[in-house]
């Protein structure tokens, strides 16, 4: 079965530093990534997904991750952190093949602080 | 395009009462899968419909149960609620069985007293 770590639930980072939230991944085979964050009171916006194609993947709002399978990792970066950013962030991990469910992990809550 | 759009928004019940969750996809969208998320639990995955059929099941009593329309808007509904079952209850929708990305909606707070 597939799963998902989140290293650290909550990062603290000023306004313009870097922003860096771990994701590792277990799957028995290659699998989907995605990351999504999640505003108080709303559900989840997708924020980028690797589906085996490049792996270096751009998603909205600056932020991007790198899929490094030898590290079983998927990574989420940011260069300068915004105000906006603070949020909770979920890593999330699937099967490539129908009808196969997310599993996410407990999230990151990103603080930002001016 | 419009969103995922969940209805109600928020919804109080107390125990033992029933309840149902109104979901409707992105216009196109044939798969909507249901999720609860919880401080303590997380994420967790309830079930997936695709063209009208349950295609996958999380590991929920039989207390929880949904459904699929012909037009791909879906229901979920919960009996006798507990305690427990306080959550934020979170659909999300995909294009086919196949694609990639689901798309989610705002949710619905469901708090039982």
């Amino acid at each position: 079965a597939q799963s998902v770590t989140q290293l650290g639930s909550h990062v603290s980072v000023s306004e313009g530093a870097l922003v860096l939230l771990r994701c590792n991944y277990s799957s028995s085979v290659p699998p989907y990534l995605f990351w999504y964050v999640q505003y108080p009171n709303q559900g989840l916006q997708l924020l980028l997904k690797y589906t085996s194609a490049a792996t270096l993947v751009k998603g909205i709002n600056g932020f991007e991750a790198e899929f490094k399978k030898s590290e079983t990792s998927f990574h989420l970066t940011k260069p300068s952190a915004h105000m906006s950013d603070a949020a909770e962030y979920f890593c999330a991990v699937r099967i490539p093949t129908g009808f196969q469910k997310l599993v996410f992990g407990t999230g990151t809550r990103l603080l930002v602080s001016p | 395009k419009a969103g995922v759009t969940q209805t109600p928004r928020y919804l109080i019940k107390t125990r033992g009462q029933q309840v149902t969750l109104s979901c409707s996809p992105i216009s196109g969208h044939r798969s909507v899968s249901w999720y609860q998320q919880t401080p303590g639990q997380g994420l967790q995955f309830l079930f997936e419909y695709f063209s009208e059929t349950q295609r996958n099941k999380g590991n929920f009593p039989g207390r929880f149960s949904g459904r699929q329309f012909s037009n791909s808007r879906s229901e979920m509904n919960v009996s006798t609620l507990e305690l427990g079952d306080s959550a934020l209850y979170l659909c999300a929708s995909s294009l086919e069985e196949f694609s990639p990305s689901q798309y989610f909606g705002p949710g619905t707070r469901l708090t039982v007293l």
